[in-house]
């Protein structure tokens, strides 16, 4: 059973455009929810990351919109960059669960064309 | 470059066989988490240790073992491997315990490939 779901698979979008890639889970004791961004030959790294009593957190041209009755949540990019083309991963954690660690999404392979 | 050292970096070899990854956390860093990225699963958090404690385990195989050292570095043992076990590698390192509070930094990888 996925834990976190994560769509499109792949998304184009033109340079200075919008970028949305959204995640949606299903287990109400997630309460940390971070996106990842991976280039190709490298580690996924940090890019943004929310929690549950936040609807909206914003860092630069990145935002994140979290919806928790509708237990979504979504990476928004403004002005798009061709530098922005990578793969984006959600993941989610339940932080008070021990054991658990991050669970990810598969992936978004964003393409931002000049 | 986050900070975080992996060995080999490319490793190929035999159904069977057992091989050894090798991670190098980031200075200061107390935590090593291991994860596995294939194209079918996805990336997947394996195990966690803490100042040489294992602390978090997620869908590691029992054919799978790590440990961290007293000078903090760990490995991630791989051993009657599968065809299937052929994926990325990454370590990741944080500074402390917290696994939404401490910002996860991961190494380049290891991509292991199974013949």
């Amino acid at each position: 059973q996925q834990q976190v779901k994560q769509s499109p698979q792949s998304l184009i979008v033109q340079k200075g455009g919008i970028s949305i890639i959204n995640c949606a889970y299903e287990n109400t004791a997630f309460d940390y929810f971070p996106w990842y961004q991976q280039f190709p030959g490298k580690g996924p790294a940090l890019l943004i990351a929310i929690r549950p009593d936040v609807s909206e957190k914003k860092e630069g041209r990145f935002t994140i919109s979290f919806n928790k009755s509708a237990k979504q949540f979504s990476l928004h990019i403004m002005d798009s960059q061709p530098g922005d083309s990578a793969t984006y991963f959600c993941a989610v954690l339940n932080s008070g669960g021990g054991a658990d660690g991050l669970t990810f999404g598969k992936g978004t392979h964003l393409i931002i064309q000049p | 470059d986050s900070g975080v050292t992996q060995t080999p970096k490319h490793l190929i070899t035999a159904t069977g066989q057992r091989v050894t990854l090798r991670c190098s956390p980031r200075s200061g860093d107390l935590s090593v988490y291991w994860y596995q990225q294939s194209l079918d699963q996805g990336l997947q958090f394996l195990i966690q240790y803490y100042n040489g404690e294992e602390r978090a385990k997620g869908n590691i195989l029992e054919r799978f073992s790590a440990q961290q050292f007293p000078d903090l570095h760990s490995e991630l043992n791989l051993s009657s491997l599968e065809l299937g076990d052929s994926a990325l590698y990454f370590c990741a390192s944080s500074v402390g315990l917290d696994r939404s509070t401490d910002t996860q930094y991961f190494g380049p990888g290891t991509r292991l490939t199974v013949l």
